[in-house]
């Protein structure tokens, strides 16, 4: 199992550029989630999906959007591009509520606006 | 909105020692309590949780309690290692759903050889 998987690891963006921030897991995990960290802070919900087909918004859902088509893949997609969005972005999976409610982290993808 | 509050944001100790950090929750409904250990540029990883149905749990040298009334909830460390020097969150579960956290932002641990 690779777990949870992450691209692009960096990427530096110019201000209004627009980008999609890929993640994959292979754990057959029906809870998949997007966070962002920024520097000395803790994680910020962006947005998580109990399943295919079905995404909801966490606490700083503004400037990004997701779309949840497979079980395995969980893109973030940012439009136009803002500084105040230079972060690391984690996505994470964990499986259905019941089992585990332990979340998996992917290893980050570190964002610098411009 | 919920939050969850962490103390303290440092905390330096000597090889051996105990470390304790402390966490309140805002939350009545929060019921599940994760802590995530976050090495230098690595991912958050798990390294132990309670619900709210128990008060203290154990897993070698690391424990958490929990305190329901007052809101709060504790990560112990005993005879630390300098391999626990990291960033410790905790986290709340929010709305009665134990996968929506909200974290708090963290306790960087020092453990001095």
């Amino acid at each position: 199992n690779a777990g949870v998987t992450q691209t692009p690891k960096f990427r530096i963006l110019k201000i209004g550029q627009s980008m999609t921030l890929q993640c994959t897991q292979d754990m057959n995990h029906n809870y998949m989630y997007w966070y962002r960290q920024d520097p000395g802070m803790g994680l910020k919900l962006i947005y998580y999906s109990v399943g295919a087909g079905i995404t909801d918004k966490g606490e700083v859902p503004n400037g990004y959007n997701v779309s949840r088509s497979t079980t395995e893949d969980f893109p973030l997609r940012l439009e136009l591009a803002a500084p105040s969005q230079t972060s690391v972005y984690f996505c994470a999976s964990s499986p259905r509520t019941g089992i585990t409610d332990t979340q998996y982290f992917g290893p980050g993808t570190r964002l610098t606006v411009l | 909105g919920e939050n969850v509050e962490q103390h303290p944001s440092t905390l330096s100790v000597q090889e051996g020692d105990s470390a304790v950090i402390k966490c309140t929750y805002s939350d009545s409904a929060s019921n599940y309590f994760p802590w995530y250990k976050q090495e230098l540029g690595k991912r958050p990883q798990l390294i132990i949780d309670i619900r709210s149905n128990v008060g203290e749990k154990k897993d070698q040298r690391i424990a958490v309690t929990l305190n329901k009334t007052a809101k709060h909830f504790s990560l112990h460390i005993t005879e630390t290692q300098p391999e626990d020097s990291a960033v410790y969150f905790c986290a709340a579960s929010i709305h009665g759903a134990t996968n929506k956290l909200i974290f708090g932002t963290g306790t960087l641990l020092a453990v001095q050889p």
